[in-house]
């Protein structure tokens, strides 16, 4: 079983719409959970970190956490066409020594 | 400007040949990852360091090596033991906050091609 999983994708939207995002971790003891977005051909960028049960917004974006569940998600609203990227959800181990990426879900937001 | 550097931004490597890739940081962070993306794939953890002179292997360290002799830098050598090197690799630090490495920040890597 993967540490972290995300659809794949391609997950598209028309602009002004809102992407959702969705992530699962198998392990519960797991502490810290981010997001990054990845331009093609570039490094992760961070967007958003969250570290306990509920909703955490950002401008555009809202993180949402469910520990019982082991779900984290990304919601971005008003999408934009240079929100067009891979979104990567990264969760810290329960060490906390470690990150665990899942494999990204690519979004295209269509004008 | 704080960040974290990689050099060379391009790298092309004949069979064979050892090459070095560099990391530096000066955001003051105790902990340094090593990265490998391969097209269509997440991050897979090549080695990573909490301290000076101490690292640890990550999920694929067969073929390469690391250092860690100043807080402010971690080369990543890939050795000619690494018998399909071509991939994007990433540096990322991190630092530590009650207990947990937070936040991972990311260098703008290193594109490795062998020839």
């Amino acid at each position: 079983q993967k540490e972290v999983e995300q659809n794949s994708g391609p997950l598209s939207v028309p602009e002004g719409a809102i992407a959702s995002l969705n992530c699962t971790y198998s392990d519960r003891v797991s502490q810290s959970f981010f997001w990054y977005r990845q331009y093609s051909g570039k490094s992760p960028e961070l967007i958003m970190s969250i570290y306990s049960n509920g909703d955490k917004e950002d401008g555009r974006f809202t993180a949402q956490l469910n520990k019982a569940s082991q779900y984290v998600s990304l919601l971005i609203r008003d999408s934009q066409p240079s929100d067009s990227a891979t979104y990567l959800c990264a969760v810290n181990s329960n060490t906390g020594n470690q990150f665990y990426f899942g494999t990204g879900t690519s979004l295209t937001v269509i004008p | 400007d704080g960040g974290i550097t990689q050099s060379p931004k391009y790298l092309f490597r004949k069979e064979g040949q050892n090459v070095t890739l560099s990391c530096e940081q000066n955001l003051n962070h105790d902990a340094m990852y090593w990265y490998r993306q391969d097209p269509g794939q997440g991050l897979r953890l090549i080695y990573y360091s909490q301290i000076v002179n101490d690292f640890q292997k990550g999920d694929i360290a067969e073929g390469y090596s690391v250092s860690r002799e100043k807080k402010e830098s971690f080369p990543l050598t890939v050795t000619s033991a690494q018998k399909n090197p071509t991939a994007f690799y990433l540096c990322a630090s991190s630092y530590r906050l009650a207990g947990f490495y937070n936040e991972q920040f990311f260098g703008p890597g290193t594109r490795l091609t062998v020839l």
